[in-house]
C-alpha cells in the first residue's frame, strides 16, 4: 500500500501566519489517466473530515482561498495563507490513485 | 449538495455482529466507488472497506479482511458494512465516504463487555 508520510506532526501558528504541511509518498500518485488524486482534509474538533483540496490543487467550493495545495509525483504541499482561529484542527492528505485509498498520519494546527 | 447519512452504531459485545448502513443523496451514487472509514478515539483516520460502483470488487485491510462485508445497493443509493466477529479494537466511529472527497458524520461502534 501507499504510504503518506505527512510533516510536521504538530503545528503552532498565530493568526495570520501563513504555514505549509508536507505530504510525500512512498510512490508517484500520477494516475496513468493523467490525473493525480491527492486530497487535504481538514478535521475540526469533534468534526468528520471536511474536503478542503482535490486533485493536488483544486480548492472544494465554498473553502477560504488562504488554503492552496501544490506538488506533483510524490511530493505536495498544503499552504494556510493567514491562518484564522477557525482553521484549527487536524489536516490529513490523501491519496486515491492506487488502490487503497491511503491517509497520512495527520498535522495538528494549533493556534497561539 | 452531497449527503451521507450513517446509521446502526450502537454498543456490542466482543465476538458478536453489526450492521451499518449509509444513506446518499446529492449524486448519482451508482457512479462512484464508496468506502467505510473509521477513526478510534483519539486517534488518525484508518481506512476500512472501499467497494466497487457495481458492487463486483470490493477492498479490505487485513484487519478486518474475513470479518467485515461491505456491500451496496444502487437502486436505494445505500451502502452497508457487515461486521462479524468484532473486536475491542474495532472500536471506533465509522464514515461513509464517496472516495476521498465526501464523508458522512459518523457512527459510533462501541465493542465491549
Amino acid at each position: 500500500d501507499v504510504v503518506l508520510t505527512q510533516t510536521p506532526p504538530t503545528l503552532s501558528a498565530t493568526i495570520g501566519q501563513s504555514v505549509s504541511i508536507s505530504c510525500r509518498s512512498s510512490q508517484s500518485l500520477l494516475h496513468s489517466n493523467g490525473n493525480t488524486y491527492l486530497n487535504w482534509l481538514l478535521q475540526r474538533p469533534g468534526q468528520p473530515p471536511q474536503l478542503l483540496i482535490y486533485l493536488v490543487s483544486r480548492l472544494e467550493s465554498g473553502v477560504p482561498n488562504r488554503f492552496s495545495g501544490s506538488g506533483s509525483g510524490t511530493d505536495f504541499t498544503l499552504k494556510i495563507s493567514g491562518v484564522e482561529a477557525e482553521d484549527l484542527g487536524v489536516y490529513y492528505c490523501v491519496q486515491s490513485t492506487h488502490a487503497p485509498f491511503t491517509f497520512g498520519s495527520g498535522t495538528k494546527l494549533e493556534i497561539k | 449538495e452531497v449527503q451521507l447519512v450513517e446509521s446502526g452504531g450502537g454498543l456490542v459485545q466482543p465476538g458478536r455482529s453489526l450492521k451499518l448502513s449509509c444513506a446518499a443523496s446529492g449524486f448519482t451514487f451508482s457512479n462512484y466507488y464508496m468506502a467505510w472509514v473509521r477513526q478510534a478515539p483519539k486517534k488518525g483516520l484508518e481506512w476500512v472497506a472501499t467497494i466497487s460502483t457495481s458492487g463486483s470488487r470490493t477492498y479490505y485491510p487485513d484487519s478486518v479482511k474475513g470479518r467485515f462485508t461491505i456491500s451496496r445497493d444502487n437502486a436505494k443509493s445505500s451502502l452497508y458494512l457487515q461486521m462479524n466477529s468484532l473486536k475491542s479494537e474495532d472500536t471506533a466511529t465509522y464514515y461513509c465516504a464517496r472516495g476521498a472527497s465526501y464523508w458522512g458524520q459518523g457512527v459510533m461502534v462501541t465493542v465491549s463487555s
